[in-house]
């Protein structure tokens, strides 16, 4: 199957601090999603991108859409105690998707 | 509530005992799928299905079938399930038309163990 390289795999920050994660592909994708899912949960939606070279906000997230269509970032600022979790990527190509190996984000207060 | 729900949430069974994994949605969804989630591997795709009764695999679907007799319910099959089935299951569904087309939304989980 396709595969999807998230960086990084962990991230310790300082509460206040910005946060950045990627996820790139040899394959090209329709639509990239990214997801935060906490312990015990399933995962949550944060932002949805469908066209190449869109960025989207959403509060203190931004995220966008690579021009090559095989990669995606998400940004975090000023992170709080609250941003704690395992992010992951996700792309969709027809009707079927690839999901990122997970970013897990720790911030210390 | 819009919510996917899932049954039974833990499972304990020993290999080769057929087991279903329920899956329900209440917000009208046309497309649900099934992921399984192995650490260090992220979420793979098993199976999907567009709308009632067409269904297509995914990445992984080898030891799974699945059903769509009704848009909410997406039930998942293990008919003789073996240790490497052992995981974290979860059921999603979303739209496939709008502006929220594919914007999936997941249901809690079944963590199943395999003996």
């Amino acid at each position: 199957g396709q595969q999807l390289n998230q960086s990084p795999q962990s991230m310790f920050i300082q509460e206040g601090e910005d946060v950045s994660m990627n996820c790139t592909s040899s394959s090209i994708f329709n639509t990239w999603l990214w997801y935060k899912q906490d312990p015990g949960e399933g995962p949550v939606l944060l932002i949805a991108l469908y066209k190449a070279g869109e960025l989207t906000s959403n509060g203190r997230l931004t995220a966008q859409f690579g021009i090559t269509r095989k990669d995606s970032f998400l940004n975090i600022s000023a992170s709080i105690p609250s941003d704690v979790g395992i992010y992951f990527c996700a792309g969709r190509t027809g009707n079927q998707f690839y999901f990122g190996t997970g970013t897990s984000l720790t911030v210390i207060p | 509530e819009a919510q996917v729900t899932q049954n039974p949430r833990y499972l304990i069974t020993v290999t080769g005992k057929k087991l279903t994994v329920t899956c329900s949605q209440n917000m009208n969804h046309e497309y649900m799928s099934w992921y399984r989630q192995d650490p260090g591997l992220g979420l793979r795709q098993i199976y999907y299905s567009m709308n009632v009764e067409v269904t297509d695999k995914g990445d992984v679907p080898e030891g799974y079938k699945v059903s769509r007799k009704e848009k909410r319910n997406f039930p998942l099959i293990l008919e003789s399930p073996s240790p490497n089935q052992t995981s974290l299951y979860f059921c999603a569904s979303s739209p496939t038309a709008g502006t929220s087309a594919y914007e999936q939304f997941f249901g809690p989980g079944t963590r199943l163990t395999v003996l």
